[in-house]
């Protein structure tokens, strides 16, 4: 099946930094999505991509489908501790069974005040 | 309104019992998915109903793995027989309908450690 190769595996950073992360796949995608996951939750969708080189902000994030359909980027501004958490890109294909979506391994960000 | 819930949180089951983990979708969405999460991995798919539509059951790993969805709301997985590598968190999604912009909402998940 698709993989997607998502970097960096972790980040520890300081309050205030900006942060970019991205996920690569071998195929392409119609959709990509980032969510956020906390410990103990389900992850919760922070952003999501329907067309080649849609630029898409939500507050301080800002995620982009690449032009190839086959990556992505996460970017978050100015972080700040509340940003700590897993961060997931995952990807889907087709129309139908549209749900069906591959996930990366996640981001483990780390923010110190 | 409610989100999706999981029951149980929790699940430590001995190698070769059976479990069933349940899902509680938000109300009136069409679509459940489960999925599996590993330790540091990623979502890893393995079932998914829509309406009265047959479940599309690709992503289940054995025979040993099945779900049902009753009356169209509460859903059931069941692990049969298991195994030490069935070990892992069960997350249920659902949403509206199944289509490309339908956004997927999670329940808590539930933590199997099977010993």
């Amino acid at each position: 099946g698709q993989q997607l190769n998502q970097s960096p595996q972790s980040m520890f950073i300081q309050e205030g930094e900006d942060v970019s992360m991205n996920c690569t796949s071998s195929s392409i995608f119609n959709t990509w999505l980032w969510y956020k996951q906390d410990p103990g939750e389900g992850p919760v969708l922070l952003i999501a991509l329907y067309k080649a080189g849609e630029l898409t902000s939500n507050g301080r994030l800002t995620a982009q489908f690449g032009i190839t359909r086959k990556d992505s980027f996460l970017n978050i501004s100015a972080s700040i501790p509340s940003d700590v958490g897993i961060y997931f890109c995952a990807g889907r294909l087709d129309n139908t069974n549209a749900g069906k979506s591959t996930f990366g391994d996640g981001t483990t960000l780390t923010v110190k005040p | 309104g409610a989100g999706v819930s999981q029951s149980p949180s929790n699940k430590v089951t001995e190698k070769g019992k059976d479990v069933e983990l349940r899902c509680d979708p938000i109300s009136g969405h069409t679509a459940l998915y489960w999925y599996r999460q590993s330790l540091g991995q990623g979502l890893e798919f393995l079932i998914y109903f829509q309406g009265n539509s047959a479940p599309d059951k690709s992503g289940l790993p054995s025979d040993r793995f099945s779900a049902e969805r009753t009356g169209g709301s509460v859903s059931t997985l069941t692990i049969q027989r298991t195994q030490q590598e069935d070990s892992a968190v069960y997350l249920c999604a659902s949403s509206l309908r199944d289509g490309l912009r339908d956004t997927q909402y999670f329940g808590p998940g539930t933590r199997l450690t099977v010993l």
